[in-house]
């Protein structure tokens, strides 16, 4: 869904280093969501916002913080990288007035060496 | 928290053939049930979706199942054509929160 964009798409960087990734959405949407993909472990949920000023933890949240800068802007941050971060990063929005049906960015391929 | 487990990990069929995928979660607050279609290299997409006030949803060749007693749900493809091929996720919501849980995925391969 092109309404949702998340940069970089791929990155390599170093144990140690903070790295940031962005997603934004341009569906007007209040609700954004950050998810880490490993293989055989599904989806897992890293922190959601409901508006600007609402932050959850979710599932994984250890290792990460997010940011929440405008409606349309979520960030997730990894302060000091370690290898095992290495995963496809996946943000998401959704309308709860829409049934609170998640959609989905292209995902940030992130390495850790 | 919820937990999710997805079966089988794999599925082959012919082309033509059904396919059935079964999800089991352990919450019973969970009112929420999506499934989501990954293809090779893309994101995931809904495909279709259940709330507990429902037994059955249908959507052409796709529809979901939900047994609140069992807590347990199912996807089934019927007809199936090579395009199908992808992987699948289901997930469970709870109604007090917005932790979703996913279970672990369902690779279906379609044969010509």
């Amino acid at each position: 869904d092109a309404d949702v964009t998340q940069t970089p798409r791929n990155r390599i960087t170093k144990t140690g280093k903070r790295i940031m990734l962005e997603c934004s959405q341009t569906k007007g949407h209040d609700r954004m969501y950050w998810y880490r993909q490993d293989p055989g472990l599904g989806l897992r949920l890293i922190y959601y916002s409901f508006d600007v000023k609402d932050i959850n933890k979710g599932e994984i949240s250890d290792g990460y913080s997010v940011s929440r800068q405008a409606q349309a802007k979520f960030s997730l941050s990894l302060e000091s990288a370690i290898p095992n971060q290495t995963a496809l990063y996946f943000c998401a929005t959704s309308d709860a007035g829409d049934g609170d049906t998640q959609y989905f960015g292209p995902g940030t391929r992130l390495t850790v060496l | 928290g919820e937990n999710v487990e997805q079966h089988p990990s794999t599925l082959s069929v012919q082309e033509g053939d059904s396919a059935v995928i079964k999800c089991t979660y352990s919450d019973s607050a969970s009112n929420y049930f999506p499934w989501y279609k990954q293809e090779l290299g893309k994101r995931p997409q809904l495909i279709i979706d259940i709330r507990s006030n429902v037994g059955e949803k249908k959507d052409q060749r796709i529809a979901v199942t939900l047994n609140k007693t069992a807590k347990h749900f199912s996807l089934h493809i019927t007809e199936t054509q090579p395009e199908d091929s992808a992987v699948y996720f289901c997930a469970a919501r709870p109604y007090n929160n917005n932790d979703m849980r996913f279970g672990a995925g369902t690779r279906l391969t379609v044969k010509p």
